[in-house]
């Protein structure tokens, strides 16, 4: 698994609570994504880092957000959980060449 | 994830056939290609991967195809086997970032 590990794996949580992901990687890589994964959608992606520090919006970015206050750990927050964020969220890293994604194992977020 | 296969065009194949699965990708800048493979309750896995300037690259019972002419990348997997049965996704790449194609899944019966 490329050393990565994502928590919770499973929520519940209700509509207009805060809740926060985690990403964590053991392999001291540079460039972390979060991704979300719903039917007839695929992967997408919310937000990606390319360093302590430094973020970049993804394609579905807007009422999620994202810190990275060191090298293994990447953190999304729902500021206010919707249920349009219930979804399957994965994070990957990239094994230092340019493209290669590797992913964690998903965390299933189901916001009622 | 789950319920990642749900809409999905489908390919349903005998144990022991060859596979080819299809993505017509959309940015003809994209300088990378990646094939992955999503097991049910998985995260994606890499399969293979070819860059722009190759039309094929092989691997193990693999070989992606890339025609940039249509816009154009298959995967075939030669004596397709049980393990094999998952969504398939191919991926395209410009700078750092990827995108998804929606996926297909494939189903291998014995």
């Amino acid at each position: 698994d490329a050393g990565i590990t994502q928590s919770p794996r499973h929520k519940v949580t209700e509509t207009g609570t805060p809740v926060t992901l985690r990403c964590h990687q053991t392999e001291n890589h540079r460039y972390m994504y979060w991704y979300r994964q719903d039917p007839g959608h695929g992967l997408r992606l919310i937000h990606y880092s390319y360093g302590v520090k430094d973020t970049d919006k993804g394609e579905v970015s807007d009422g999620y957000s994202v810190s990275r206050s060191k090298t293994e750990d990447f953190l999304l927050t729902l500021e206010s959980a919707t249920s349009s964020q219930t979804s399957v969220y994965f994070c990957a890293i990239n094994l230092g060449g340019a493209y290669e994604q590797y992913f964690g194992p998903g965390t299933r977020l189901t916001v009622t | 994830g789950e319920n990642v296969g749900l809409h999905l065009p489908t390919l349903s194949v005998q144990e022991g056939d060859n596979s080819i699965i299809n993505c017509a990708y959309s940015n003809s800048a994209s300088d990378y290609f990646i094939w992955y493979k999503q097991e049910s309750g998985k995260g994606p896995q890499f399969i293979i991967d070819i860059r722009s300037n190759m039309d094929k690259r092989q691997g193990q019972r693999v070989t992606v195809l890339l025609n940039k002419t249509v816009k154009h990348l298959s995967l075939q997997i030669a004596a397709t086997q049980p393990g094999d049965s998952a969504v398939y996704f191919c991926a395209e790449s410009q700078y750092s970032t990827l995108t998804f194609g929606k996926g297909t899944m494939l189903l291998v019966s014995p």
